[in-house]
């Protein structure tokens, strides 16, 4: 079963827009990956963050941990074409321990 | 050169038919895995090795298996291929030395069981 639930499916935003995607998860984390996916290719790490850890920056990423709530939120900014992929949080339980991946969220950045 | 390179990319078979599909790594990561996507259900993993001794089932194993010749390699079959086996499937590694758990992916294999 998936352990991250990713909302919304899809999102269709203007460029220079910010996006924001959310990701919640059931069990307790060792830290939290989103990754990008250009359409039929492979993913690509973007962000990590802990579960001691509240935000992280990077470049025009910025993403949000609450372990209280069990969510996380990926926030693009100043949005381009270049953007449109599909993202994917992924948990990992304990460190080393394998990762479990969210159903992704479709994101278009219309020029 | 790419890092995680997987063979073939595309492949259409037949239903019962046995079929392989490799992974290879330049990365020098002990671990490797197996995962497959269809669409509106995210990655699913299959099998999983920690290193060339270790191999661990992961949530969709069965019909499937999987063999780590060496280090750089980590080849998934399909035993007796069937239609619900049509996906993309994608191999990635992982280094336990680094603080980051980050997995590094390959192209992904387009299968098609038909």
């Amino acid at each position: 079963s998936q352990q991250g639930e990713e909302d919304p499916q899809a999102l269709s935003i203007q460029e220079g827009e910010n996006a924001t995607m959310n990701c919640s998860y059931k069990t307790s984390i060792n830290n939290l990956q989103w990754y990008r996916q250009n359409s039929g290719r492979g993913l690509v790490h973007l962000i990590l963050i802990r579960s001691n850890e509240r935000e992280k920056h990077s470049g025009r990423l910025r993403v949000t941990l609450d372990t209280s709530k069990k969510s996380s939120s990926l926030l693009i900014t100043a949005s381009r074409a270049a953007d449109t992929a599909s993202y994917f949080c992924a948990t990992q339980e304990t460190s080393g321990s394998r990762l479990t991946f969210g159903e992704g969220t479709q994101l278009t950045v219309n020029p | 050169d790419a890092d995680v390179t997987q063979t073939p990319r595309n492949r259409i078979t037949k239903t019962g038919k046995r079929i392989m599909l490799e992974c290879s790594q330049t990365k020098g990561h002990d671990r490797m895995y197996w995962y497959r996507q269809d669409p509106g259900l995210g990655l699913r993993l299959i099998y999983y090795s920690f290193d060339v001794k270790d191999i661990n089932k992961g949530e969709i194993s069965d019909g499937y298996s999987v063999s780590r010749q060496a280090q750089a390699k980590f080849s998934l079959s399909l035993e007796s291929a069937i239609p619900n086996q049509t996906a993309l499937y994608f191999c990635a590694t992982s280094d336990p030395g680094t603080a980051d758990y980050e997995q590094y992916f390959g192209p992904g294999t387009r299968l098609t069981v038909t």
